[in-house]
């Protein structure tokens, strides 16, 4: 089963932040936090990840409570091409088994 | 990070044939990783290829249903055989791209009619 917990759908006004949450109560120390999106009928592709402290690069931001229980993908100017479907993922760093849980379906509109 | 060729983007095939799906990546990988993504699903992994040995696959998939090649570092190819439209879906082929994650392939969309 997947370690991670998302709503199943947002939507955002495009230009404004989108925050999309996600739940990992049962995260493990060594476990990282990574990020990826699906745009329609691509392959998913690397956002970003982190461990405890906050992240960011040029695609977003990642704010990891202090617990590691949650975290929150941040894409401060969401864009049409933002839309796409974002899976948030726990696993220990370099490990090849992903579980994919059934992620957040996110649609910007105009 | 690393780049993935897939090969085919998408086929439609008959029933109880088999399809080849070919994985090229431009820079040398020990294991390079098979999905499904069934419709409207999430992604599962089937197996895992590393060169120089057998597959290692997941519950609920065989070998015999899904042969994968492995002739070399940057090469691989899954094998659905015997297809039944159960098995239309999205194949992606992945390696691991160090700092960057994983990289996936585009996928090739199969539709078994």
């Amino acid at each position: 089963d997947a370690k991670t917990t998302q709503p199943t759908s947002m939507d955002c006004a495009e230009g404004r932040a989108a925050n999309l949450p996600c739940n990992h109560s049962t995260i493990s120390g060594n476990e990282y936090v990574y990020w990826y999106r699906q745009i329609h009928s691509q392959g998913p592709q690397y956002i970003i990840h982190g461990l405890k402290n906050n992240e960011t690069n040029e695609m977003a931001s990642l704010i990891i409570t202090e617990d590691r229980k949650s975290s929150t993908l941040i894409l401060p100017h969401a864009t049409l091409r933002d839309t796409a479907v974002y899976y948030c993922i726990v696993a220990v760093s370099g490990t090849y088994k992903y579980i994919f849980g059934t992620g957040t379906r996110l649609k910007v509109l105009a | 990070s690393a780049v993935i060729s897939q090969k085919p983007s998408r086929d439609i095939c008959q029933r109880g044939t088999s399809l080849t799906i070919q994985c090229q990546v431009d820079s040398q990988v020990t294991m390079m990783f098979w999905y499904r993504q069934q419709p409207g699903q999430s992604l599962t992994l089937i197996a895992t290829a590393n060169q120089g040995s057998e597959a290692t696959y997941e519950s609920g998939f065989v070998i015999d249903k899904f042969p994968i090649s492995r002739p070399n570092l940057t090469f691989s190819t899954l094998t659905v055989s015997n297809m039944s439209p159960e098995d239309s879906s999205i194949y992606l082929c992945s390696v691991w791209g160090g700092v960057y994650g994983y990289t996936f392939g585009s996928g090739t969309r199969l539709t078994v009619v």
